[in-house]
């Protein structure tokens, strides 16, 4: 069974700095990895998606990689900024369920303040 | 358009109402997820539709009924739910069901008196 672990659970930093979030997986047998926000009582954004034959992607101050073979997945926000407060998910996918079926499994979430 | 549009956007119902929550993606996807979320917590699945076809359901109360009129539509129908039925829940699609990328939409907060 795929189990997916987010290190820390809880993140405050004065704004400017660069962070990494990581994310763990158990299973190394994955299609993709995808990083989420979400803002309190809201939907989840996507942020990126890797794919298993890829090491890394890119978007704006976003720089997610990926290590497969050692289970692990990073993000990177560069400059972090207030506005980047809220929780970051990662979702592993496809995981195959007892019933047979695939699903993404996710993360617990990393909360991220980032204050003036 | 990577938009999920999710109605209502806040839902407060009695144990013996029934009311149906609505999904809609118009980016020609042809899986859609149900995702319940409690307070933080990750999202738990509920159900997939792929190709307009139930594929999965993670054992899921009866009380709660899916239904997917068309390859752009979602609906979650909701019967006799309990207090500890208050939850958001979200609305997902993708390409094809688990190896591509997910949009989400907003969600529903539910509340169950």
């Amino acid at each position: 069974k795929q189990e997916v672990t987010q290190i820390p659970a809880a993140l405050s930093v004065p704004e400017g700095e660069n962070l990494v979030l990581n994310c763990s997986f158990t299973d190394s047998a994955i299609y993709n990895l995808q990083w989420f926000r979400q803002d309190p009582g809201k939907g989840l954004t996507s942020l990126l998606l890797i794919q298993s034959s890829q090491r890394e992607q890119t978007s704006g101050r976003l720089n997610a990689s990926l290590d497969k073979s050692s289970g692990r997945s990073t993000l990177y926000i560069a400059a972090s900024q207030p506005g980047d407060s809220a929780t970051y998910l990662c979702a592993v996918g496809p995981t195959l369920t007892s019933g047979g079926s695939y699903i993404p499994t996710f993360g617990r979430g990393t909360s991220l303040i980032v204050h003036p | 358009d990577t938009e999920v549009t999710q109605t209502p956007k806040h839902l407060v119902m009695g144990m013996t109402n029934k009311k149906s929550l609505k999904c809609e993606q118009h980016m020609g996807h042809r899986a859609m997820y149900w995702y319940k979320q409690k307070a933080k917590k990750p999202p738990e699945l509920m159900f997939v539709y792929s190709y307009e076809k139930l594929s999965i359901n993670e054992s899921v109360p009866s009380r709660f009924s899916p239904e997917c009129p068309n390859s752009s539509l979602l609906n979650l129908h909701l019967h006799a739910l309990q207090p500890e039925d208050s939850a958001l829940y979200l609305c997902a699609s993708s390409q094809v069901v688990g190896v591509d990328e997910q949009f989400f939409g907003p969600g529903t907060r539910l509340t169950v008196l």
